[in-house]
């Protein structure tokens, strides 16, 4: 099955600072690579994703990397804000039949 | 917005009781996923369902745990007997398929939060 390494586990920020997650994983063949965000008590959410064809994606103050050759993918927050204090999740598909294998998750702390 | 619906949202029970947990994924999502969440962990897969089949339990503890969805819409998830390490939260998810990637996009439900005394 693959295995899915995230760094940090926790990080904290000064509020404007930016934020870095990494992920890496096994199994090259993995070409769908989503983050998911939780925030205390509530459902993890889909934020961003990025398929294998492209080395960046962004959407406003996120960014998602990705490294296909070194197999890793990291999460980029700019200007960050105490709304972006939850829990990190990066996951890959993992094998057939779409299953699904998430990181042990990053809790970012924005101190204002 | 479509949702993942799922209840109870709290259960507290004493250990050796049974325990069941429901979930009603989005209409039309054929693909279904039961998750445990213990308290700063990610989510780890009990079992997977494509439409009313088992795609994979490999982490389900069989010896307690069952889960069904029989005419390949809702499911439950049952714990019988619950020991005091079951506490967590369970959360079930439905997916779509992503074309061209054989990759699927999670939606959520609330969860289930169970407490085991």
């Amino acid at each position: 099955g693959e295995n899915v390494e995230q760094h940090p586990s926790t990080l904290s920020v000064q509020e404007g600072d930016s934020a870095v997650i990494k992920c890496t994983y096994s199994d090259s063949a993995s070409n769908y690579f989503p983050w998911y965000k939780q925030e205390l008590g509530k459902r993890p959410q889909l934020i961003i994703d990025i398929r294998s064809n492209v080395g960046e994606k962004k959407d406003q103050r996120i960014a998602v990397t990705l490294n296909k050759t070194a197999k890793h993918f990291s999460l980029h927050i700019t200007e960050t804000q105490p709304e972006d204090s939850a829990v990190y999740f990066c996951a890959v598909p993992d094998g057939g039949y779409q299953k699904v294998t998430f990181g042990i998750g990053t809790k970012l702390q924005v101190i204002p | 917005e479509a949702e993942v619906a799922q209840s109870p949202r709290y259960k507290i029970t004493e250990k050796s009781q049974a325990v069941a947990f429901w979930c009603d994924p989005i209409s039309g999502h054929a693909t279904l996923y039961w998750y445990r969440q213990i308290l700063g962990q990610g989510p780890e897969l009990l079992v997977q369902f494509q439409d009313e089949s088992v795609v994979d339990d490999s982490q389900l503890p069989k010896d307690r745990f069952s889960a069904e969805r029989l005419k390949g819409v809702d499911s439950t998830l049952k714990i019988q007997p619950a020991e005091l390490g079951d506490s967590a939260m369970y959360l079930c998810a439905s997916s779509l398929p992503i074309q061209g990637t054989g990759a699927n996009v999670l939606t959520f439900g609330a969860g289930s939060r169970l407490t085991v005394l």
